[in-house]
C-alpha cells in the first residue's frame, strides 16, 4: 500500500507570519506530485505539479520544493493572509503505468487575524 | 468555474436503489478521475479513465462501476446503495499526468 502522508494535520498561524508543511511519499517509484488548495464548501484547486527532483515552483506568496530521492515535498506560504486559510492537499502518482492520483489527508491551515 | 460539470449537485435516494452520477470534463481534457469523500475522510480515489480506457482503479466497490464515453464524458454508477455510500463524489479532469486536475463541484449523495 502506497501512502501519502502530510504533516502537520492542522496549523494555526498568525497573519503576516510565514509557514510551511510537508508531504511525504514513497521514494521507490515516482512520477509526479501535485499540490492543491481546498477551501471550505468549494472544490480543490491546483497549485503546482512537480515531476523532477529539485523542482521548485512559485505562485505569488506560495512556493513548493520537491525531493524525489528522499520522498518529500514542502509547501511554503510567505506572509500569511486570512484568504490562505484552507486545507492543502498533496497528491502522488507512482508511475506512468499506475496512474492513481492518490491524495494525502491534507494540512488544515487557519490564519489568525 | 473549473470547467468540469457534475450533475446532479444533490441526490437523495433510498437504500437498495441505483443512481448514476455524470461528469463532463473540461474541453480538451482526456483524463477523468472519480473520488469519494465521506464524512471526515479525505479524497478516496475510485477510478481513472483516459480517452475512453480505464487506466487505474482504487478501492472501488463491486457495486460501483464507471465508464468514459466517446465524447469523453463519464458516468459513475452506484447500485444496491447502502447508508455508508452517502458521500460527496468528485470528478476531476486533466489533459494528462503532467498537468493539474480540475475538479467539479461534486455530487452530494444522501442514502436514506
Amino acid at each position: 500500500i502506497l501512502n501519502v502522508e502530510q504533516s502537520p494535520q492542522s496549523l494555526h498561524v498568525q497573519e503576516g507570519d510565514s509557514t510551511n508543511f510537508t508531504c511525504s511519499f514513497p521514494s521507490s517509484n515516482f512520477y509526479a506530485l501535485h499540490w492543491y488548495r481546498w477551501e471550505t464548501a468549494k472544490s480543490p484547486e491546483a497549485l503546482f505539479v512537480m515531476t523532477l527532483n529539485g523542482d521548485e515552483k512559485k505562485k505569488g506568496r506560495i512556493s513548493a520544493t520537491l525531493n524525489t530521492k528522499e520522498g518529500y515535498s514542502y509547501l511554503y506560504i510567505k506572509g500569511s493572509q486570512p484568504e490562505d486559510s484552507a486545507t492543502y492537499l498533496c497528491a502522488f502518482i507512482i508511475d506512468f503505468g499506475n496512474e492513481k492520483l492518490t491524495f494525502g489527508t491534507g494540512t488544515r491551515l487557519t490564519i489568525i487575524p | 468555474d473549473s470547467g468540469v460539470t457534475q450533475t446532479p449537485k444533490h441526490l437523495i435516494t433510498a437504500t437498495g436503489q441505483r443512481v448514476t452520477l455524470r461528469c463532463s470534463p473540461r474541453s480538451g481534457d482526456l483524463s477523468v478521475y472519480w473520488y469519494q469523500q465521506s464524512l471526515d475522510q479525505g479524497l478516496q480515489f475510485l477510478i481513472q479513465y483516459y480517452n475512453g480506457e480505464e487506466r487505474a482503479k482504487g478501492n472501488i466497490l463491486e457495486r460501483f462501476s464507471a465508464q468514459q464515453f466517446p465524447d469523453l464524458h463519464s458516468e459513475l454508477n452506484l447500485s444496491s446503495l447502502e447508508l455508508g455510500d452517502s458521500a460527496l463524489y468528485f470528478c476531476a479532469s486533466s489533459v494528462n499526468l503532467h498537468t493539474e486536475a480540475f475538479f467539479g463541484q461534486g455530487t452530494r449523495l444522501t442514502v436514506v
